[in-house]
Formats: structure tokens, C-alpha cells, sequence
């Protein structure tokens, strides 16, 4: 009930493409859907992140769409770029409370994206 | 702000010999997570603290791993004795409450690359 699937495990697509990474979830009590971008040799860094009251997010090149009904939720990357390359993870996790042991993210496994020129 | 320091970025040890990472998390934050990364099981919470006491350990794999937040500052991952299976990317990220309940943004140091040979 604690995991996140994602898929694909890596991606290639050619420039200007559009590549879309799926995640789904089983716990309904997660309510909160980050995106964490990754290049070799650095943390993850927060991407974009959407809560279950909307249905699409958008920023910049960027947009999550959820499916609440679903239980599913996926990013996509409008007009890629070679500098888009970099291993993207979905996450997902309850509010946090002062002091309380929820709120810790639960991450997918991980989408290695390439976009070639 | 300088962000999560982690040291040492890399660390070469011997099978048996004990390893303490580091971490100095973004001044002001109250959360400090520590994961565990590796091409099978992709990003794995190890432990987190909150105000410098543990709150969930569950993901610790054995006893030869412990770590400590002696203040707000600083918190430590030591194991000991190390092995080989140990070998992964080891990160330390922090995060902040703000108003009664939020969502939990973390943000990541640039990891300690771990060989154990």
C-alpha cells in the first residue's frame, strides 16, 4: 500500500518531443504528488507537484496531470530539450503534522529520460 | 543559502571498516531524511528526524547502521562493520513545517558516493 510503481524505466525521445511518465499508487490517504528531477552526479531537486483538489498542473514546459479515480498521476515535458535529460521520480505522501511520523515521501523507482538532438 | 553539505562526496573503504557520513542540513529546517540510492532499489528512506529526534528507522537494513542528529546542525550516518553490498549513494536531504500542516518539500544534498570493496 506504501509503494509508488513508474514506468517506464527509461525513455528516449528526439528533440521537441513529448515524453510522458506514468506513476500510480495504492494509499488513499496520499495527497501530495512531487516530481523530483535528477542529473548524474547531483541530488534530486524538486520539479513541480500537485495536490488531489486539481486535476493538471502546469509550469513552464512542464504538467502533471492526476487521475484521482485512477489512482494515477503523470508528468509531461512539452517541446524536450537535450538539457531535459536527466532521471525524473514521481513521490507521493500524506500531509505532515507537528511531530507526527506522516508526511514522509514514498518514491517511484525512477524514469531515465533521453533527448536527443 | 548553501543548501544540504554533505561529506565526504566519495568514500572508498575495505569490507569491515567502519564509515561516518555527513550532513549539515539548510539552517532554519526542521526535518533531516536520510536515503539510500542504488540502480535496484532506486531511492530508499533510511531514517528521519524531526527537532533532532528519530521518528521513523524502519528503513535502516540492519544494525550496523546508526545515526545520530546531536543538534540542529549536523546529523551523522556511520556503519560499521561496512560491506560490500553497502556500496550505493548515500543522501541527506532537509525540509521545513510551516503553518499547522504542509507538505513536504526536501530538499537534497549532492549525495556521498560509497564503495565498499
Amino acid at each position: 500500500q506504501q509503494q509508488v510503481k513508474q514506468s517506464p524505466q527509461s525513455l528516449i525521445v528526439q528533440k521537441g518531443g513529448i515524453p510522458i511518465i506514468n506513476c500510480a499508487y495504492e494509499n488513499t490517504a496520499f495527497d501530495y504528488f512531487p516530481w523530483y528531477q535528477q542529473f548524474p552526479g547531483k541530488g534530486p531537486a524538486l520539479l513541480i507537484a500537485i495536490r488531489p483538489d486539481v486535476s493538471e498542473k502546469k509550469e513552464g514546459r512542464f504538467t502533471i496531470s492526476f487521475n484521482k479515480s485512477a489512482k494515477q498521476f503523470s508528468l509531461h515535458i512539452m517541446d524536450s530539450q537535450p538539457g531535459d535529460s536527466a532521471t525524473y521520480f514521481c513521490a507521493a505522501s500524506r500531509r505532515m503534522n507537528y511531530g507526527g511520523s506522516q508526511g514522509n515521501l514514498i518514491f517511484g523507482k525512477g524514469t531515465k529520460l533521453s533527448v536527443k538532438p | 543559502d548553501a543548501g544540504v553539505i554533505q561529506s565526504p562526496r566519495h568514500e572508498v573503504t575495505e569490507m569491515g571498516q567502519e564509515v561516518t557520513l555527513r550532513c549539515k542540513p539548510i539552517s532554519g529546517h526542521d526535518y533531516l531524511f536520510w536515503y539510500r540510492q542504488t540502480m535496484m532499489r532506486g531511492l530508499e528512506l533510511l531514517i528521519y528526524f524531526n527537532n533532532n529526534v528519530p521518528i521513523d528507522d524502519s528503513g535502516m537494513p540492519e544494525d550496523r547502521f546508526s545515526a545520530k542528529m546531536p543538534n540542529a546542525s549536523f546529523s551523522t550516518l556511520k556503519i560499521q562493520p561496512s560491506e560490500p553490498r553497502d556500496s550505493a549513494v548515500y543522501f541527506c536531504a532537509s525540509s521545513s513545517m510551516v503553518g499547522a500542516a504542509t507538505y513536504n518539500e526536501q530538499f537534497f544534498g549532492p549525495g556521498t558516493r560509497l564503495t565498499v570493496l
